[in-house]
């Protein structure tokens, strides 16, 4: 398979941890979004990389939020003392920047719960 | 499975017919366009893209309208299957704005009737 992928697929964590999740993005695409999905709602975005270099944050991404791309093929999003309006589906996208074009490609999420 | 979206507007097709799923967008920088298919518990999934330069494209099945006067896209499934059923949604973007993000509409729910 060779789209985007996420690790875990689903996580269950009690208010106060730590969680971090991983995205390996499409091999040749050298940009990589995060984007978080409520129920009901399209994704929003957070942040993304351009190789290793994190370009853009969105307003959402608070303090305990961080992202890396160390060598700008995978990506990883920890999220500290988790609370329990982070419950979402944290999304994780792909893409090949050209002129005037972007295809981002999702991975399948990582479902995360805070009890 | 899990529901993608469970207050989203719901579009109801029989089997063999076609459908026709609405977009409104607000911001007229936006350049590019994107229809995403997102089936319960999975990510979004590509449909087809159009750029602001175009106002129709048509893939295999799938056709999408651009209409940048009164910023409105469509999807226009041709005779929808069973598979068609998920939570559509539209996305912009714009290559002049800082940063590339995707800004996704609401999500329109399309149940096939068999």
């Amino acid at each position: 398979d060779t789209g985007v992928s996420q690790d875990p697929r689903h996580k269950i964590t009690k208010r106060g941890q730590n969680v971090t999740f991983r995205c390996d993005p499409i091999s040749e695409h050298n940009r990589l979004y995060w984007y978080r999905q409520t129920l009901g709602q399209g994704p929003e975005f957070l942040t993304y990389f351009q190789n290793e270099a994190q370009l853009e944050k969105s307003r959402l991404l608070s303090d305990r939020f961080s992202a890396e791309r160390p060598k700008g093929s995978f990506s990883t999003l920890e999220i500290q003392r988790t609370e329990q309006g982070d419950s979402a589906m944290y999304l994780c996208a792909s893409s090949a920047s050209r002129k005037g074009k972007d295809t981002q490609y999702f991975g399948p999420g990582t479902r995360l719960t805070v009890l | 499975g899990e529901s993608v979206g469970l207050h989203l507007p719901t579009l109801s097709v029989q089997e063999g017919d076609n459908s026709i799923i609405n977009c409104a967008y607000s911001n007229s920088a936006s350049d590019y366009f994107i229809w995403y298919k997102q089936e319960s518990g999975k990510g979004p999934q590509f449909i087809i893209d159009i750029r602001s330069n175009m106002d129709k494209r048509q893939g295999q099945r799938v056709t999408v309208l651009l209409n940048k006067t009164v910023k409105h896209l469509s999807l226009q499934i041709a005779a929808t299957q069973p598979g068609d059923s998920a939570v559509y949604f539209c996305a912009e973007n714009s290559a002049k704005a800082a940063g590339n993000k995707l800004t996704f509409g609401g999500g329109t729910r399309v149940l096939v009737k068999p």
